[in-house]
Parts: C-alpha cells; structure tokens; sequence
C-alpha cells in the first residue's frame, strides 16, 4: 500500500468551530488532492497541490482552504465548519498529473453537529 | 472541465454471472481511462486503466474496453465473485493537472 495517513480518521465538531484535516505521505509524490465524498455525488475534487506552496482550487473549494509546506504535508482547513460539510474525506497523491495512478489514504469521517 | 456519467448506478448480479459497467466522458481530450474500486470502509483503488492508443486491456477476469470516437469506456467483470462486491468508479482525464474528475459511481452487488 502507499505511504499515505490520514488524520484524524473520524471528527465530530461542532457549527463554526475550524477544522483541519492532515494528510501526509512518504511516496514524495508531487501532486497531492483532497476529495469529498457525498451519496449521489461521488468523489469531488475539493483543492489541489503540484508542488511545495502551489495549490489550486478544485470542484467544491468554497468554505475549504489547503496549504502545503512540505512535500509530504498536504492540510485541509474548514475555516468554520458547517453542516454541509459532514462528508467523508479523502486525500489522494499522485506521481505525475492526473493521467497516472492516483493513491488514496482511507478518509476521514467528520460529522458537523 | 469533464462530465462523466456512469451506468448503471446500481448493479445485483449471481455469482458467476458477468458484471458491465459504462462509463462516458465528454472531454475529446481525455486520454486515460482508469477504474477503481472502493472497497466499505476504504479509499478507491486503482483496478485497470487503458490509455488512448488502445482499444483493450485485460487482466485475469477484469477487462476494460475503450471507443474513443463514441467517448465511453467500460469495465467488464467475468466469474464474479463475493469479493468483487464494491463500488466502482471511473475517472477519464485528459492531463491537466486538475485532479481526477471521477464518475457517480456503480454498486455491484454479487447474490451467492
């Protein structure tokens, strides 16, 4: 299996408190992606990283904010959280863009009461 | 950005019996055509991909097929058995470096 951790693997927290979710990985893959996964909706891209300090926004950025300082760490913040947010979420590394294999961690559960 | 649209959303077959799965794509660019499997409880891993310059790959009793003109692609399970009980998705990209945009998914249910 990837090198990859998610943490934590489950959170409850409470409306408006922020929330960071951590991913990190020993594969020194350069590409690095958090995903929400919803019933009915799939997998959905929420931000992305292609190196050190460059991230970009994906499908479903809003309310999310990412940051990554080193390689292996890829950080999720919900700034403050809703319940909209409640979602299983899933960080996924990759060795070069999206045309090759992508590898995911095991999620995080996270529940907004 | 890509639409995909996968089907059927939900898929009971017998044990033994085959399981097909389609995936379309709206990106002419899209030249890799991946399928994971979501086991309960796990993230999605990577199961069979095919590149744009091949019409069909198969590994043991999973196969994908691809027809870039009619833009879709499937996933074809033979012999199927209690453990390929999953959700599977597909996530045809075109090389950007946006991430995977993955299908809804399809629950295959194997009956014993």
């Amino acid at each position: 299996d990837a090198g990859i951790t998610q943490s934590p693997r489950h959170k409850v927290t409470e409306t408006g408190t922020p929330v960071t979710l951590r991913c990190h990985q020993t594969e020194n893959h350069r590409y690095m992606y958090w995903y929400r996964q919803d019933p009915g909706h799939g997998l959905r891209l929420i931000h992305y990283s292609y190196g050190v300090k460059d991230t970009d926004k994906g499908e479903v950025s809003d309310g999310y904010s990412v940051s990554r300082s080193k390689t292996e760490d890829f950080l999720l913040t919900l700034e403050s959280a809703t319940s909209s947010q409640t979602s299983v979420y899933f960080c996924a590394i990759s060795r070069q863009h999206a045309n090759t294999e992508a590898f995911f961690g095991q999620g995080t559960r996270l529940t907004v009461v | 950005g890509e639409n995909v649209e996968q089907h059927p959303s939900t898929l009971s077959v017998q044990e033994g019996d085959s399981a097909v799965i389609k995936c379309t794509y709206s990106d002419s660019a899209s030249n890799y055509f991946p399928w994971y499997k979501q086991e309960l409880g796990k993230g999605p891993q990577l199961i069979i991909d095919i590149r744009s310059n091949v019409g069909e790959k198969k590994d043991q009793r999973i196969a994908v097929t691809l027809n870039k003109t009619a833009k879709h692609f499937s996933l074809h399970i033979t012999e199927t058995q209690p453990e390929d009980s999953a959700v599977y998705f597909c996530a045809p990209s075109g090389g950007g470096a946006d991430g995977l945009t993955f299908g809804k998914g399809t629950h295959l249910i194997i009956q014993p």
